[in-house]
């Protein structure tokens, strides 16, 4: 049982490039969720899903977007990568019919904006 | 709006010894969930301990068990019998639960650990 799975891992961007962070569950939960976190600051609500077609906005959600296309897929997306947006980006998904309350990250990414 | 506070940046503990790391949080709601969750080296998060707002009883998970205060807000781990593999990262989280909540969980500022041989 994979859990939680985030690409790439790692990723160094350029000021204005734009990519893809991928996350992918196969536990059929229906919350998905990405948080970033920085030094000092914990972890912080970027966006979050509660099911395929539907979207919400965390703390931090200005320079990202996000799509939730089937139940197992939640990609986040930065258009215009800025030095602001250096960070370890966390996938995390929990189900809402068996709600325990606990989320399942996955490992991290570790995204580096020059 | 929720926040959780975790006074303490970083803590040093002798393995084998006891260790309380606070935090503190504060809410209008009746029903949540606490959580702490480690985060050890490899960046892996890790639930330790997980305590529902409405059991006066305070949880416990093998060498690990909260002091959950309700009316003071307080939600402070104890760690007992440390060691070297308990040196992480600890954030202390809320998540509302109920009345259509979602699962989004407030994180702490966290509490670095460090245990000493």
């Amino acid at each position: 049982n994979a859990g939680v799975t985030q690409t790439p891992k790692f990723q160094v961007l350029k000021t204005g490039q734009s990519m893809t962070l991928q996350c992918a569950q196969d536990m059929n939960h229906e919350y998905m969720s990405w948080y970033r976190q920085d030094p000092g600051m914990g972890l912080r609500l970027i966006h979050y899903s509660v099911g395929a077609g539907i979207t919400d906005q965390g703390e931090v959600p200005n320079g990202y977007n996000v799509s939730r296309s089937t139940t197992e897929d939640f990609p986040l997306r930065l258009l215009s990568a800025a030095p602001s947006q250096t960070s370890v980006y966390f996938c995390a998904s929990s189900s809402l019919t068996v709600n325990t309350g606990e989320l399942f990250f996955g490992e991290g990414s570790r995204l580096t904006v020059l | 709006a929720q926040t959780v506070t975790q006074s303490q940046p970083e803590m040093s503990v002798q393995e084998a010894e006891t260790v309380t790391l606070s935090c503190t949080y504060d809410t209008s709601e009746s029903n949540y969930y606490l959580f702490w969750y480690k985060q050890p080296p490899s960046r892996q998060m890790i639930l330790v301990i997980r305590q529902e707002a409405y059991k006066q009883q305070n949880a416990t998970e093998n060498r690990f068990s909260v002091n959950f205060q309700k009316a003071a807000k307080s939600f402070s781990l104890k760690i007992s019998d440390s060691q070297l593999g308990d040196t992480a990262m600890y954030f202390c989280a809320f998540m509302k639960h109920g009345g259509g909540a979602t699962n989004k969980l407030i994180f702490g500022t966290g509490t670095l650990l460090a245990v000493q041989p």
